[in-house]
């Protein structure tokens, strides 16, 4: 495996579901992500992680939990999540969280629908 | 407030030409990333420019403006596997990256 491994692809939950999304990056990065995007709208920053520590939190609710067990893994853990929350959930990494020429490299993403 | 502009699509001939541009405002300036993706697949990285002036790569050209805050993206050759949506993002000067909505490029034969 090479890149960065999200799953899975395709996720469809309920408001009362608890599901966990997990991303793996084989580049040995030091700084990994999870954005959110939806249809037409700007990709947003949810988390940013740097060595495993979080650096950012976007003003994500709650219902968002990001885990970090190590530099390679990533996972949002998902509970009472809402209809609007349904998007694409890409996760990223990179050499590091903030310098220029940051170049991301980008997961799949998981398709997330809540009903 | 810092915000990214560019157009939501734009169609063009397999063979031909086209530029997407795309507009900044940001808080501090750190470059200009273009991104591409094809629908269900994740964003690639096409070009970073930090420095005024055009930057070629194969078919694929960047070019910035700082004073104008303006940068745009040009594809020749254009070939049916072009069809995708570009992303355009600005890093500030906390080198948080600005995003903007994308570019949906429609290539027809």
């Amino acid at each position: 495996e090479t890149g960065v491994t999200q799953t899975p692809r395709h996720l469809v939950m309920g408001m009362t579901n608890k599901k966990s999304l997990k991303c793996e990056q084989h580049l040995g990065h030091n700084a990994m992500y999870w954005y959110k995007q939806s249809a037409k709208k700007p990709l947003e920053l949810m988390f940013v992680y740097s060595l495993e520590e979080r650096v950012e939190n976007n003003s994500v609710p709650s219902r968002f939990s990001p885990e970090c067990p190590n530099s390679s893994h990533l996972f949002l853990h998902l509970h009472t999540l809402q209809p609007e929350d349904s998007a694409l959930y890409l996760c990223a990494s990179s050499q590091e969280p903030a310098s220029g020429a940051n170049v991301l490299t980008f997961g799949a993403g998981s398709r997330l629908t809540v009903l | 407030g810092q915000n990214i502009d560019q157009p939501t699509e734009m169609t063009a001939t397999e063979g031909a030409i086209v530029q997407i541009n795309c507009t900044y405002q940001t808080s501090g300036f750190n470059g200009l990333f273009w991104y591409q993706q094809h629908a269900g697949e994740a964003p690639t990285f096409l070009s970073y420019n930090v420095l005024d002036g055009l930057e070629e790569k194969g078919r694929f050209s960047s070019f910035l403006s700082r004073s104008k805050g303006y940068s745009y993206l040009l594809l020749k050759e254009l070939q049916m596997k072009d069809s995708a949506s570009y992303l355009c993002a600005a890093m500030d000067s906390n080198y948080q990256l600005i995003w903007g909505a994308g570019t949906k490029l429609i290539i027809k034969p």
